[in-house]
């Protein structure tokens, strides 16, 4: 299967800093990749999804100058989380899929912690 | 708005006990029905996509059905390696991204 690598795996930052997360398609091009993030015992729920080369399409109630997305490349997407304040404190996952396939292929996960 | 409902929360079963976990969906336009298994602190691991009505899909324990309205991931006999979160997903045909349910916790006792 594809593979989707995601690093860091778990980030601790002081309140106000800026936290960036990596989304690698490691074996295939990955025309789109999805931000999810996940609260303990909850399910996923999708923040934004991003195209190559085009401006990543944000769901309801995510603020896009919080969480900065870029997919400047077919095998590269990046989340940056501006300005982290505790609340911030998530499980972060990607999940890309190549071009013309209906299946999605997930990172192992970001655990943020913000103090 | 795309739903997805399943049940039940968590599953306690003895290893060899079978079960089944259901989810129920309502999308505009189906383009896909997707099963994920999560493992603690990971992130969700591919097992099935069903497309229509009647379709079934099996790997080694695990057997998924889909009707037009729910789908079933049976486990046959289960060993304690497949304890895990079961996630249900739902892809419509307006674009690609997953709506997912919030998922059976499993847990097989040996």
């Amino acid at each position: 299967g594809a593979v989707v690598s995601q690093h860091p795996s778990r980030v601790i930052c002081k309140s106000g800093t800026s936290v960036k997360i990596e989304c690698r398609s490691l074996d295939f091009q990955a025309t789109t990749m999805f931000w999810y993030r996940q609260f303990p015992k909850k399910s996923l729920m999708l923040m934004a999804t991003s195209n190559e080369g085009s401006k990543a399409t944000y769901e309801q109630g995510v603020e896009k100058d919080k969480f900065l997305i870029n997919h400047a490349s077919l095998t590269l997407s990046t989340l940056t989380v501006t300005s982290a304040h505790p609340e911030d404190s998530s499980f972060y996952i990607c999940s890309a899929r190549e071009h013309q396939s209906v299946k999605l292929f997930f990172g192992s996960g970001t655990q943020l912690s913000v103090l | 708005e795309d739903q997805v409902t399943q049940s039940p929360e968590a599953l306690r079963l003895q290893e060899g006990e079978s079960s089944s976990l259901n989810c129920s969906y309502t999308v505009s336009g189906l383009r896909g029905l997707f099963w994920y298994r999560q493992d603690p602190g990971k992130g969700p691991e591919f097992l099935f996509t069903l497309y229509s009505a009647g379709e079934e899909k099996e790997k080694e324990r695990l057997k998924a059905t889909l009707t037009k309205k729910e789908s079933f991931l049976h486990i046959t006999a289960p060993k304690p390696e497949d304890s895990a979160t079961y996630l249900c997903a739902v892809q419509s045909t307006n674009d690609y991204k997953l709506s997912f349910g919030a998922g059976t916790t499993v847990t097989v006792r040996a």
